[in-house]
């Protein structure tokens, strides 16, 4: 069983939708989830970290962590053609800056 | 505040020949990350740096990947000699230790390295 696991789509949803995009851990040592956003052709960037179990809201975007089922989870709200990308999920574990990748996730909002 | 910076951006080899990607950090972080993306996949780490002494490079194969970080800035990431199978991007990435910020990983556009 691989530590991450996370659905490579793609989805595809109309502009407006909400959206949402998982991921399944098994390590339960993991204590730090961030979510990272890839446009085509660029690097990672940072959308949202959290520690604890529970939601944590940054505009359209909301994170939530579920440590008791392993799994985290991303909601997009009024989806937009700009948020067309690829969501990777990234796991660390307390004391360490190395983080675990999921696969990602191909996200197309269609106008 | 300028990003991360790599080149070359796109590279084609042949197997068995030597490459080498640099990285500039941004400015001021002291840790710096080497990462593999195989197409479909997510990042996987190479190696990180803490200025310049290596953190982690339990998953860099040591027998034709080399990093150096030479005065606790630039880096460069080679391979020699290159096999098909290492045909990715390569991204680089930098952070400032200690609290939250650690885990704000800052990543360059990468190098698209394909060898035929």
């Amino acid at each position: 069983q691989k530590e991450v696991e996370q659905d490579p789509g793609p989805l595809s949803v109309p502009e407006g939708a909400i959206v949402s995009l998982n991921c399944t851990y098994s390590n339960s040592a993991f204590q730090y989830f961030m979510w990272y956003r890839q446009y085509s052709r660029k690097g990672p960037e940072l959308l949202m970290y959290t520690y604890s179990s529970g939601n944590k809201e940054d505009g359209r975007f909301t994170a939530q962590v579920d440590k008791s089922s392993k799994y985290i989870s991303l909601f997009i709200r009024d989806s937009q053609p700009s948020d067309s990308a690829t969501y990777l999920c990234a796991l660390s574990q307390g004391g360490s800056e190395k983080l675990v990748f999921g696969k990602g996730t191909k996200l197309t909002v269609n106008p | 505040e300028a990003g991360v910076a790599q080149s070359p951006r796109y590279k084609i080899i042949e197997k068995r020949q030597s490459v080498a990607f640099w990285c500039n950090p941004i400015s001021g972080h002291a840790t710096l990350y080497w990462y593999q993306q195989i197409l479909g996949q997510g990042p996987k780490l190479l190696i990180q740096f803490q200025n310049n002494g290596v953190v982690d490079d339990s998953q860099l194969p040591k027998d034709r990947f080399s990093a150096e970080r030479l005065k606790g800035v630039d880096s460069t990431l080679k391979i020699q000699p290159a096999k098909l199978e290492d045909s990715a991007v390569y991204l680089c990435a930098s952070s400032s230790p200690g609290g939250s910020g650690r885990f704000e990983q800052y990543f360059g556009p990468g190098t698209r390295l394909t060898v035929t």
